[in-house]
């Protein structure tokens, strides 16, 4: 099945740029979701079909998808963007099959 | 305002079962796809299951293929999830989702249930 790769943790300081990688077999050809997961909260899905940004969500996130990899980039870190992060797709290979990254931990320095 | 509520989790058996429901509010159901996505302790998100609006098709994860049954009954905007044969690994926290279409991000969750599969 399909496998999607993400970086374990991230780490970055307050207002410096933060860069989360979601890795898979020509994922450019796929649309890729990112959610946010703080501890005790449901998933926030923060950018959809690659680079969109559902209602309410800040403009400081953003996404790009290309050849390999997709990237899910947050501009002006603040603290309470520490989360973990998941990338997601949906893959028809046979039968439906929604597949999620390992997800990655954001730490704000 | 959009709610998804989930309900009937608990401690059960290996080999016992379990049925989740989702009660669903702010919108209207019957025009979303939904799904059932866990996450077990110190683990990612894994999904689980999806419907369709309709009701079919339905698809499952290798992992609970032919253990679970995803429904739903569009006029009571309720979704369930009957969880059966339940192994120690099936332990973690259950979210119901929505998805408007089969290629689209999960726009809405639930808080979740915690299911506990333990002698």
């Amino acid at each position: 099945s399909y496998v999607l790769t993400q970086p374990p943790s991230v780490s970055v300081a307050p207002g410096r740029t933060a860069r989360i990688s979601c890795g898979g077999n020509d994922i450019g050809g796929k649309s890729v979701h990112w959610y946010q997961r703080k501890p005790g909260q449901a998933p926030v899905l923060v950018i959809s079909y690659d680079s969109d940004r559902p209602s309410g969500i800040p403009e400081r996130f953003s996404g790009s998808n290309s050849g390999n990899t997709a990237t899910l980039t947050i501009s002006r870190v603040e603290a309470g963007d520490e989360a973990d992060y998941y990338c997601q797709v949906w893959d028809r290979l046979t039968d439906l099959q929604v597949i999620f990254g390992g997800g990655t931990k954001l730490t704000v320095l | 305002e959009v709610q998804l509520v989930e309900s009937g989790g608990g401690l059960v058996q290996p080999g016992g079962s379990l049925r989740l429901s989702c009660a669903v509010s702010g919108f209207t159901f019957g025009s979303y796809n939904m799904n059932w996505v866990r996450q077990a302790p110190g683990k990612g998100l894994e999904w689980v299951s999806y419907i369709t609006s309709g009701g079919s098709p339905i698809y499952y994860a290798d992992s609970v293929k032919g253990r679970f049954t995803i429904s739903r009954d569009n006029a009571k905007n309720s979704l369930s999830l009957q969880m059966n044969s339940l192994r120690v690994e099936d332990t973690a926290v259950y979210y119901c989702a929505r998805d408007l279409l089969a290629t689209s991000g999960f726009d809405a969750w639930g808080q979740g249930v915690l299911v506990t599969v333990s002698s």
